[in-house]
């Protein structure tokens, strides 16, 4: 079983709409969570981190259910810029050296 | 500042040849991950480095693969022989800790797309 599932999508909106993905992570023990963003033939960066209170930047916002072990990202307003594929990502409690686990993503499409 | 460094960009060659990857981690970063990016498997770790020691090769398919990192500023994987089935896009990343713990940002390069024809 893998660490983290994704929905892979495609999820295809309009410019300006909300766009939702969820992830879910096997391990109780996960430490740390972030989003990663990966555009076409590109490396993944990271895109903001995910705190237990939820935390905001700009038009996305992250949030974390320790209880239900799934972690969200909200985008608001989407613009075309936005396309790309979201990779939900975890650590291990107890894992040094900063491994981090991927899920495969979930892709998106904004169309004018 | 330079990025990670990944070469080749490209890489084709034919089954049963050996193909080396090479990567220059941020200069400073202690930690050097090697990752392979299939659409069928996603981004799966091969194997990772701490001050150029391996920690954890569980993820290297088989023993055709091969990594090192002779210092702080350049590693290599080494595929000897290629298969079709390796062909995939290899990234590696490199991250810093401190002296608080390890550092979770992890810097990609932007990887080299192998074809293994």
């Amino acid at each position: 079983r893998k660490e983290v599932e994704q929905d892979p999508g495609p999820f295809n909106v309009p410019e300006g709409a909300t766009v939702a993905f969820n992830c879910t992570y096997s391990n109780s023990a996960s430490q740390s969570f972030f989003w990663y963003r990966q555009d076409c033939r590109k490396e993944p960066k990271l895109l903001m981190s995910v705190y237990s209170s939820g935390n905001e930047d700009g038009r996305f916002t992250a949030q974390l259910n320790r209880a239900s072990q799934y972690i969200s990202l909200l985008i608001r307003d989407s613009k075309l810029s936005d396309s790309a594929t979201y990779l939900c990502v975890v650590t291990l409690w107890g894992s040094t050296l900063g491994r981090l686990y991927f899920g495969r993503g979930t892709q998106l499409t904004v169309w004018p | 500042d330079a990025g990670v460094i990944q070469s080749p960009r490209h890489e084709v060659t034919e089954m049963g040849q050996e193909v080396t990857l090479r990567c220059k981690p941020i200069s400073g970063h202690n930690s050097l991950f090697w990752y392979r990016q299939t659409m069928m498997r996603g981004l799966e770790l091969l194997i990772y480095f701490n001050n150029n020691v391996p920690i954890d090769d569980s993820g290297m398919p088989e023993d055709r693969f091969s990594a090192k990192m002779p210092n702080a500023s350049f590693s290599t994987l080494k595929i000897q022989p290629s298969e079709p089935r390796d062909s995939a896009v290899y990234f590696c990343a490199s991250s810093s800790g401190t002296s608080g713990g390890p550092s979770y940002e992890q810097y990609f390069g932007p990887g080299t797309r192998l074809t293994v024809t």
